[in-house]
């Protein structure tokens, strides 16, 4: 089952508007991380918000926050104020808890959702 | 230095060949992943350590895939008899922890071309 599901391949946005990427997630644990991930073409990989599953405050991150809905299992990040600078492909990504003893805390990714900023 | 360092950073192969991919995570990190990522497409997680615990292998897409790690220093990912369907960037990164929150950071990646 896929744990992590990006539903906008692709976005466009004013510049200076705001914008919501979309993310939901699947898991069965109490205790998770949830992450935002910014690749520009250049290909590098850029962190940009966390969010744990007991934190009762959403994530801020300057221009970033994160919508955490717990609930609902989803995980948006809203860009304020879009920039130029800000089109790229943008990353959900989340890490589980669980421990079975060996390493199990890997992060896994969604496909991602390339956002455009228009003039 | 300070980041994730990989290399090389590019590598053109042919099919049949077998290649070693290096990362050297940031000192004291004691996580480090590998994952796989196609053009115009998301990260495949492949492999991941964490200290001295047994690897966790359950991305690796065959048994021509296989990763070491000495400790918690550099890591070789290994590619035997190379298909063109391995064409790929192959991202490294490192964490401090293994841990919920610890963030990830990348090295610049190794883009692999084979022909």
């Amino acid at each position: 089952a896929q744990k992590i599901t990006q539903t906008q391949p692709g976005m466009f946005v004013q510049e200076k508007e705001a914008v919501t990427l979309d993310c939901t997630y699947d898991t069965s644990d109490q205790s998770y991380g949830l992450f935002w991930y910014k690749q520009p073409s250049s290909g590098e990989m850029i962190f940009l918000i966390y969010q744990g599953s007991y934190d009762e405050q959403n994530a801020t991150e300057g221009r970033y926050s994160l919508n955490f809905q717990k609930a609902r299992k989803s995980a948006n990040l809203v860009i304020s104020a879009s920039q130029l600078g800000d089109s790229a492909m943008y990353f959900c990504a989340m890490r589980e808890g669980r421990n079975y003893g060996g390493a199990t805390n890997k992060l896994i990714f969604g496909t991602g959702t390339l956002l455009a900023v228009q003039p | 230095g300070a980041g994730v360092s990989q290399s090389p950073s590019n590598k053109v192969t042919e099919k049949g060949k077998d290649v070693e991919l290096r990362c050297d995570p940031i000192s004291g990190h004691t996580a480090l992943y590998w994952y796989r990522q196609r053009l115009g497409q998301g990260l495949e997680f492949l492999i991941y350590f964490q200290g001295n615990s047994a690897p966790d292998k359950s991305g690796l897409p065959s048994d021509r895939f296989s990763a070491e790690r000495t400790g918690e220093s550099v890591s070789t990912l290994t590619i035997q008899r190379t298909q063109q369907e391995d064409s790929a960037v192959y991202l490294c990164a490192s964490s401090r922890t293994g841990g919920v929150g610890g963030e990830l950071f990348f090295g610049e990646g190794s883009r692999l071309t084979v022909l």
